[in-house]
C-alpha cells in the first residue's frame, strides 16, 4: 500500500488567499484525522472523520477552516481566508477498528502564509 | 481528563549511550498506548504499541517499552543509541474501540539529539 498520500508537500500562499490540502487515506481505513503541528502548539487534533461523516470538529481553530471528505478515498482541508499564522505543517492520518486505533500519517503539507 | 504527559522536553545523549524517554498518562481504563517517531521533514511514524499481555514491548529500530500500570507509565528505552535516532518521539493513549470514535491523545513530544 502506499500509505497515507498529502497534496502539496509543500504551499506557499500570501494573507487572504484561499488554501486547500488533500489527503488520501489508506485503501480500506474508515476513520480519518486532520492535525495540525507548531513549534508553539505541538500536534494538535482539527477533526476527525468516520465513515466519512466528521465525528468531533472542536479542534477546528476558527471558521476559516472547513474539512471535507465526500468519499472514502479523499479528503480535504481548507482554509480561507488564510493568515499568517496558519502557517504550519499540516498532517492527515488514517486508521480502522481492525488496526485497533493505529493510526498511519501522511507526510504531511508544510504550509507558509506571507 | 485524559492527558498524556512527557516531562523532557529535550534529552541530548551521545551516541551508544543508553536511552529512556519518559511517558505517563492519565486515564480512566486500560488504554491503547504508542510511541511514535517523527524525522525532521517527515511524519509520524509507529515505532511499538501495548494493547495487552506482555508489558514489555518491543518496536522496530531496536527500542522497547515498558508498561506500567501502577506508575500509569509506558517509558520507552533503547541500550545503545545510533546518531540516526536523533528525532522528535511522542507517546500516545488511545481510548477502547468504541462505537467508532478512535482518537488518540498525543503528548507533547520529546526532542532527541545525539552526540557523535
Amino acid at each position: 500500500d502506499a500509505g497515507v498520500i498529502q497534496s502539496p508537500r509543500h504551499e506557499v500562499t500570501e494573507m487572504g488567499q484561499e488554501v486547500t490540502l488533500r489527503c488520501k487515506p489508506i485503501s480500506g481505513h474508515n476513520s480519518l484525522f486532520w492535525y495540525r503541528q507548531t513549534m508553539m502548539r505541538g500536534l494538535e487534533l482539527l477533526i476527525y472523520f468516520n465513515n466519512n461523516v466528521p465525528i468531533d470538529d472542536s479542534g477546528m481553530p476558527e471558521d476559516r477552516f472547513s474539512a471535507k471528505m465526500p468519499n472514502a478515498s479523499f479528503s480535504t482541508l481548507k482554509i480561507q481566508p488564510s493568515e499568517p499564522r496558519d502557517s504550519a505543517v499540516y498532517f492527515c492520518a488514517s486508521t480502522t477498528g481492525a488496526a485497533k486505533n493505529i493510526q498511519y500519517f501522511g507526510a504531511g503539507t508544510r504550509l507558509s502564509v506571507l | 481528563a485524559q492527558s498524556v504527559t512527557q516531562p523532557d522536553i529535550h534529552i541530548t545523549v551521545s551516541e551508544g549511550a543508553s536511552l529512556e524517554l519518559r511517558c505517563n498518562y492519565s486515564y480512566g481504563a486500560t488504554p491503547y498506548l504508542f510511541w511514535y517517531v517523527q524525522s525532521p521533514g517527515q511524519g509520524l511514524q509507529l515505532l511499538l504499541k501495548y494493547f495487552s499481555g506482555d508489558t514489555l514491548v518491543q518496536g522496530i529500530k531496536g527500542f522497547e517499552a515498558e508498561f506500567k500500570r501502577s506508575q500509569s507509565s509506558f517509558n520507552l528505552r533503547k541500550p545503545s543509541v545510533h546518531w540516526s535516532d536523533a528525532a522528535e518521539y511522542f507517546c500516545a493513549v488511545g481510548p477502547l474501540f468504541s462505537g467508532g470514535y478512535n482518537k488518540l491523545i498525543f503528548g507533547a513530544g520529546t526532542r532527541l539529539a545525539v552526540h557523535p
